[in-house]
């Protein structure tokens, strides 16, 4: 079974650049999250997806953050514009349903704003 | 966002020996507890979950859970060199929470 891919792996940009990520989860899994992992800290979920709706987003920064679930399958994450705080890494994951219980993590986006 | 606390590391154990790692947890209500082991530079990776009272083995591991205390645990036993890695205490109320993480080294 493949896992979950994530693409970019590293990106550098300056800040109030934007930058793009995507994901691609567990085929037959419902549920994708979204994490973000500064240096030293816990994944801290952004955003959460059933299917093709938003079930969660109450911890992403709306004013610069958005993302998108295509068809319940693939998923984007954007940041428009960076902020220096934003240097972090993005992680992806994906379970079989909303309950969460066993989640799959993707490779991970090592985000750098410059 | 529910409190999930860890004690503070790092971790240092001779190989062979015991690491337990400390977890504790802000919300009373919390059903299901996870430990996610990351090694540097990779992913989490789920090893453990628990969602009743007492204690769960696998393998080395071993997973206690006190939901009066509010607290949740991670024995390693006979522990590895590649156990080497950062373990995450993660709290899910159909989302996770996790802690900060405690930073493991097996020293030779």
């Amino acid at each position: 079974e493949a896992g979950v891919a994530q693409s970019p792996r590293y990106k550098i940009i300056e800040k109030r650049q934007s930058v793009a990520f995507w994901c691609n989860p567990i085929s037959g899994h419902a549920t994708l999250y979204w994490y973000q992992q500064i240096l030293g800290q816990g994944p801290k979920l952004l955003i959460q997806f059933q299917n093709n709706g938003v079930v969660d987003d109450s911890q992403l920064p709306k004013d610069r953050f958005s993302a998108e679930r295509l068809k319940g399958v693939d998923s984007t994450l954007k940041i428009q514009p960076a902020k220096l705080e934003d240097s972090a890494v993005y992680l992806c994951a994906s379970s079989l349903d909303q309950g969460g219980y066993e989640q799959y993590f993707g490779p991970g986006t090592r985000l750098t704003v410059t | 966002q529910k409190e999930v606390e860890q004690n503070s590391g790092p971790l240092s154990v001779p190989e062979g020996a015991i690491a337990s790692l400390n977890c504790t947890y802000s919300d009373r209500g919390s059903q299901s507890f996870f430990w996610y082991r990351q090694y540097s530079g990779k992913s989490p990776e789920l090893i453990m979950f628990i969602y009743s009272n007492g204690d769960k083995e696998d393998g080395r591991f071993t997973a206690q859970l006190n939901k009066a205390s509010q607290y949740v645990s991670l024995l390693i036993r006979d522990s590895q060199p590649s156990d080497s890695a950062t373990y995450l205490c993660a709290v899910n109320d159909y989302k996770l929470s996790f802690g900060a993480g405690t930073t493991v080294t097996v020293r030779a």
